[in-house]
């Protein structure tokens, strides 16, 4: 039974590159949160999505971030013209219902040179 | 709105000797309350969670927690520490009313560091 699956573990982007960031939640979990944490913090909401609907952004910034958890296939939060503060851990949870606590990726660390 | 404080940055403690970990919350509804521990360049791990019943929960590598809901706290605790048991552990509260969205509010964390 595979845990939630993150890729790139590492990315390194560019200042006003795009990046793509990719969880794969536990099979048969329903809800998939991302969260941000920047170094010697902790982790920042970000967005709540369940299949094709976004939930809950309110932790999303409201310029270049968005995010979609498709019918089929991984959900992705996608970050364009990525900018030096950008930089931080990504992390990928999902969870079969609100009873239950989640389950973490191992995370995405973006680095903006 | 909800709310989590840990108020230490750092926890140092010898190693065999108890720990405490210290939580509090604040959430509209009734409290779902969890902890987790990261280690370093690593996810979040799930440790153990409150949601109803016994007010002592037990978890994973030996920790337990103590949901009291006058002081509206969760404190995380250990009474043997052992050297790999230093990592940062995070607090977490979510609504546990139908309907509220269930994202986690985690606290900023404490570093726990248990020494020879």
């Amino acid at each position: 039974n595979a845990g939630v699956m993150q890729n790139p573990r590492h990315l390194v982007r560019r200042r006003g590159q795009e990046a793509r960031l990719r969880c794969s939640p536990v099979k048969g979990h329903s809800h998939v949160y991302w969260y941000r944490q920047l170094p010697e913090e902790g982790l920042k909401f970000m967005v709540y999505l369940q299949k094709e609907n976004i939930i809950d952004e309110s932790g999303m910034p409201k310029e270049r971030f968005s995010a979609e958890f498709p019918k089929e296939g991984p959900s992705i939060l996608r970050i364009q013209q990525v900018v030096r503060g950008d930089s931080a851990a990504y992390f990928c949870a999902s969870s079969p219902s609100i009873e239950y606590g989640y389950t973490f990726g191992s995370g995405t660390r973006l680095t903006v040179v | 709105a909800q709310s989590v404080a840990q108020p230490e940055d750092q926890v140092n403690v010898a190693e065999g000797n108890p720990l405490t970990v210290k939580c509090t919350y604040s959430v509209s509804g009734n409290p779902y309350l969890f902890w987790y521990v990261q280690y370093p360049n690593r996810g979040l791990q799930f440790l153990l969670k409150y949601i109803t019943g016994d007010n002592l929960v037990k978890g994973s590598y030996g920790f337990e927690a103590e949901f009291n809901k006058s002081q509206t706290s969760f404190h995380l605790k250990k009474p043997s520490a052992l050297v790999s048991d230093s990592a940062l552990y995070f607090c977490a509260v979510r609504d546990g009313r139908t309907g509220t969205a269930s994202k986690l509010t985690f606290g900023t964390g404490t570093r726990l560091q248990v020494m020879l």
